[in-house]
């Protein structure tokens, strides 16, 4: 079955740095598009960014365009998400999601989600 | 960018009774591209609906989704105990941002 196992949360200090990891198993890596998600806590959930299954095509929400980069090793079947510039308003649960389809033009919806991992933006 | 206005914020029901909820967009959706999920407390969202009213594998026929343009329905038919959590609606009818509705929350009365 579908797993996706996200790492490398944490407590980080406002302008730091964070790389979050997802391995994926169970599934073709190489077909499927992949997203991360965000959630603040008590909030609702905001689509952060999506890669298209080849690695060609990365989209970006508003909130993170240039500071966060999106990234995949299909080799490994892992998914990456370099966070920059952190800021409070980052403090959220990542879910790494598994699009439907290989998302080329980035439009897609998540079919499989992961566990989350939490970031804490604070001094 | 397209918003999605879910209504109610919170629905408060009894187990077996009809739940009907609403998600409107602040422009047409692109071939019907819309999804309903459903959140646990501590858990991650689960794909319900895709496609405005395909249900995904293993979900349960008293989850059904309808509309189309702006304006789409997520009904459950009659509520079990485990329905109780907030649902959310997201579309996909267009390159990125892809956006989800605040969610609905259904509570039992």
């Amino acid at each position: 079955q579908v797993q996706l196992v996200e790492s490398g949360g944490g407590v980080v200090q406002p302008g730091r740095s964070l790389r979050l990891s997802c391995a994926a198993s169970g599934f073709t890596f190489i077909t499927y598009g992949m997203h991360w998600v965000r959630q603040a806590p008590g909030k609702g959930l905001e689509w952060v960014a999506v890669i298209s299954y080849d690695g060609t095509n990365k989209y970006y929400a508003d909130s993170v365009k240039g500071r966060f980069t999106i990234s995949r090793d299909n080799s490994k079947k892992t998914l990456y998400l370099e966070m920059n510039s952190l800021r409070g308003e980052d403090t959220a649960v990542y879910y790494c999601a598994k699009d439907r389809y290989g998302a080329a033009a980035g439009n897609g919806f998540f079919h499989h989600w992961g566990q989350g991992t939490l970031v804490t933006v604070s001094s | 960018e397209i918003v999605l206005t879910q209504s109610p914020g919170t629905l408060s029901l009894s187990p077996g009774e009809r739940a009907t909820l609403s998600c409107r967009a602040s422009q047409s959706v692109s071939s019907n591209y819309l999804a309903w999920y459903q959140q646990k407390p501590g858990q991650a969202p689960r794909l319900l609906i895709y496609g405005a009213s395909s249900r995904a594998t293993g979900i349960p026929d008293r989850f059904s989704g309808s509309g189309s343009g702006t304006d789409f329905t997520l009904t459950i038919s009659r509520l079990e105990p485990e329905d109780f959590a907030v649902y959310y609606c997201q579309q996909y009818g267009r390159s990125p941002p892809l956006t989800f509705g605040g969610g609905t929350k259904v509570e039992i009365k």
